[in-house]
């Protein structure tokens, strides 16, 4: 049981290239997300799905696009890179015990280790 | 729009110390709370959930409250070990997951 998983781990772009950042998990989650972290910024969520099928736009989805390909990947396409996406980027995929009531959802999120992207 | 604020810090504490923490959310539907732990260049990673009624995990304390909107983290007997970056993390019950404070850096010192 490997978790999330993410590849590359590094990788460094020329302005307008594409790149595809890979996201597996092997724990049977619906729900699936990539964030991008920033100094200062925090974590900011920039696609998710809800369930394979589905994709939504996050708060900073600009200059991305998302593939859910199966219930277990979900991928993250940068079509032209600009350096203000150099960011470590972070795929999770999260899991619901519901409670009997709401504050008692028990929930977690695992997250991958990250891939940093350096735009030149 | 959904906000978790959390005092960036760093703080700076002796081993053993007691050291608290907190963080004020505006989204006043919001159902689960948590607190994450990230080291440095690492994922972030689950600490534990926030229940209303207050809730122990060794060390660690946490506390909701829902009418001021914050909840706080207290370590106790602090370890060279806990130093990392405590993320606030809020569950608007949504599909979209979690949103996340900016975080607390704490550094133990010996």
């Amino acid at each position: 049981n490997a978790g999330v998983t993410q590849t590359p781990k590094f990788q460094v772009l020329k302005t307008g290239q594409s790149m595809t950042l890979q996201c597996a998990q092997d724990m049977n989650h619906n729900s699936m997300y990539w964030y991008r972290q920033d100094p200062g910024m925090g974590l900011r969520l920039i696609y998710y799905s809800a369930s394979e099928g589905t994709t939504d736009k996050g708060e900073v989805p600009n200059g991305y696009n998302v593939s859910r390909l199966n219930k277990r990947e979900f991928s993250l396409r940068l079509e032209s890179a600009a350096p203000s996406q150099t960011s470590v980027y972070f795929c999770a995929s999260r899991t619901t015990f519901p409670g009997q009531l709401a504050e008692y959802t028990r929930e977690t999120q695992y997250f991958g280790p990250g891939t940093r992207l350096l735009v030149l | 729009r959904k906000e978790v604020e959390q005092d960036p810090g760093p703080f700076n504490v002796p081993e053993g110390a007691t050291v608290a923490f907190n963080c004020t959310y505006s989204n006043s539907a919001s159902q689960s709370f948590f607190w994450y732990r990230q080291d440095c260049r690492k994922e972030p990673k689950l600490l534990m959930s926030v229940y209303s009624s207050g809730n122990e995990d060794g060390r660690f304390t946490a506390q909701l409250n829902r009418a001021s909107q914050y909840i706080s983290l207290l370590i106790r007997d602090s370890k060279l070990s806990d130093s990392a970056t405590y993320l606030c993390v809020v569950n608007g019950g949504g599909a979209d997951g979690l949103t996340f404070g900016k975080g607390t850096h704490l550094i133990i010192q010996p």
